[in-house]
């Protein structure tokens, strides 16, 4: 099993520019969520998503946009890239049961720097 | 109030030192409760789940205190290994919040 995969890990935009992170999993997990951490700082919840079709805003998601139409995959669209979303981007996945969510599982991250 | 806060450090300890770190969280209705281990530069990675009964898995230790919205870790005969950021993460349903992290450094 592959887990968490997301790509790419490396990326350079120009201000104004466009991209889509991928993230894709394997896990069967119902629970996505997409996080940054900027250097010395903790992680921030972008966006998350409890399933197929259901997305919402966490605690830092103005410059971006999500869409989860399967289960595996849960892209993170930046739109009009700017200084300011230089950072490592994190998607994570999560089990859940009808009593509990577990732990979190963590892609390798997505370095971007926007010049 | 932060939702979760720990002691950035960095704390500096030898090999085979003991050493505790605690975080603090404001909501009470969070429901569960971890600790997870960044390297470098890399993911987070689950190092264990936190119980109120507490819980031990090797040379760590964590515990849980609800009443006092309080989550510990203690770490027993450092290794240079055990150099790495260690987070407190605590969870609504939907929802995980981390603490910013706190930085141990093993020296020989």
């Amino acid at each position: 099993n592959a887990g968490v995969t997301q790509t790419p890990k490396f990326r350079i935009l120009k201000i104004g520019q466009s991209m889509t992170l991928q993230c894709t999993q394997d896990m069967n997990h119902n629970y996505m969520y997409w996080y940054r951490q900027d250097p010395g700082m903790g992680l921030k919840l972008i966006y998350y998503s409890v399933g197929a079709g259901i997305t919402d805003k966490g605690e830092v998601p103005n410059g971006y946009n999500v869409s989860r139409s399967t289960t595996e995959d849960f892209p993170l669209r930046l739109e009009l890239a700017a200084p300011s979303q230089t950072s490592v981007y994190f998607c994570a996945t999560r089990p859940t049961t009808t009593w509990r969510a577990g732990e979190a599982f963590f892609g390798q991250g997505t370095r971007l720097t926007v010049v | 109030r932060k939702e979760v806060e720990q002691d950035p450090g960095p704390f500096n300890v030898p090999e085979g030192a003991t050493v505790a770190f605690n975080c603090t969280y404001s909501n009470s209705a969070s429901q569960s409760f971890f600790w997870y281990r960044q390297d470098c530069r890399k993911e987070p990675k689950l190092l264990m789940s936190v119980y109120s009964s507490g819980n031990e898995d090797g040379r760590f230790t964590a515990q849980l205190n609800r009443a006092s919205q309080y989550i510990s870790l203690l770490i027993r005969d450092s290794k240079l290994s055990d150099s790495a950021t260690y987070l407190c993460v605590v969870g609504g349903y939907s929802t995980l919040t981390f603490g910013k992290g706190t930085m141990l450094l093993v020296s020989p």
